[in-house]
């Protein structure tokens, strides 16, 4: 079965510092991996996701993702954060094959001080 | 690209009252459709999901219920709602092999 692991609860950063949200994810072979964002009693919005290609993905909002299959990660990276990026961020993987169930990390507050 | 509707954004139930929480998708056609609760703390929780018309596939077996209706419409349900019911109620359709799952604003529920 899939499986994501966000290890850390909540991610601190200042204004204008990279952030960077980690993931690790294990599925039976190549995955399909997503990340989303959630504001405050808001549904998830997708930011972005890797499917096959280009192991660095960009998506909405200035933020990208590296796709590492030897240490099976995708963090998520953004290089110059907004106070306005604070939310809950979810990583989410699914094996190519089967149904198209996802399964999700248990997310990461990032908090980005002014 | 598609849009997912939820209605009502929040709820106040008492305990044993029925349940009926409506998501409709526009801008597409035969989605695939999900039903997923995150309770306080973040985590989400897939309830259901349904690959078309009148099918419906139970992740975790508890007091809700789930129907599709029709292509678009997707509805959660219970016949009486228990205290542990209350969180916030996801919807999210996707479409094809390589779907990308997108997300209603979701419904509050309270049950007292």
């Amino acid at each position: 079965a899939q499986s994501v692991a966000q290890p850390e609860d909540q991610v601190n950063v200042a204004e204008g510092n990279p952030l960077t949200v980690k993931c690790t994810y294990s599925v039976s072979g190549n995955p399909y991996l997503f990340w989303y964002v959630q504001y405050p009693n808001r549904g998830l919005q997708f930011l972005l996701k890797y499917i096959t290609g280009d192991n660095l993905v960009k998506g909405s909002y200035g933020f990208e993702a590296e796709f590492n299959k030897s240490q099976t990660s995708f963090h998520l990276k953004k290089p110059s954060a907004l106070v306005s990026d604070s939310a809950l961020y979810f990583c989410a993987v699914r094996a190519p094959y089967g149904n198209n169930r996802l399964a999700f990390g248990k997310g990461n507050q990032v908090v980005v001080i002014p | 690209s598609q849009t997912i509707h939820q209605w009502p954004a929040t709820l106040v139930q008492p305990v044993g009252s029925p349940l009926s929480l409506e998501c409709t998708v526009e801008g597409t056609s035969n989605p695939n459709l999900y039903w997923y609760r995150q309770a306080a703390g973040r985590g989400l929780q897939l309830l259901f999901y349904s690959v078309g018309i009148g099918q419906i596939s139970s992740e975790v077996p508890q007091n809700l219920s789930a129907s599709r209706p029709q292509d678009r419409q997707f509805i959660l349900s219970s016949k009486k709602l228990l205290l542990s019911d209350s969180g916030f109620y996801l919807c999210a359709g996707g479409q094809g092999v390589q779907e990308t799952q997108y997300f209603g604003p979701g419904t509050r529920l309270l049950v007292l």
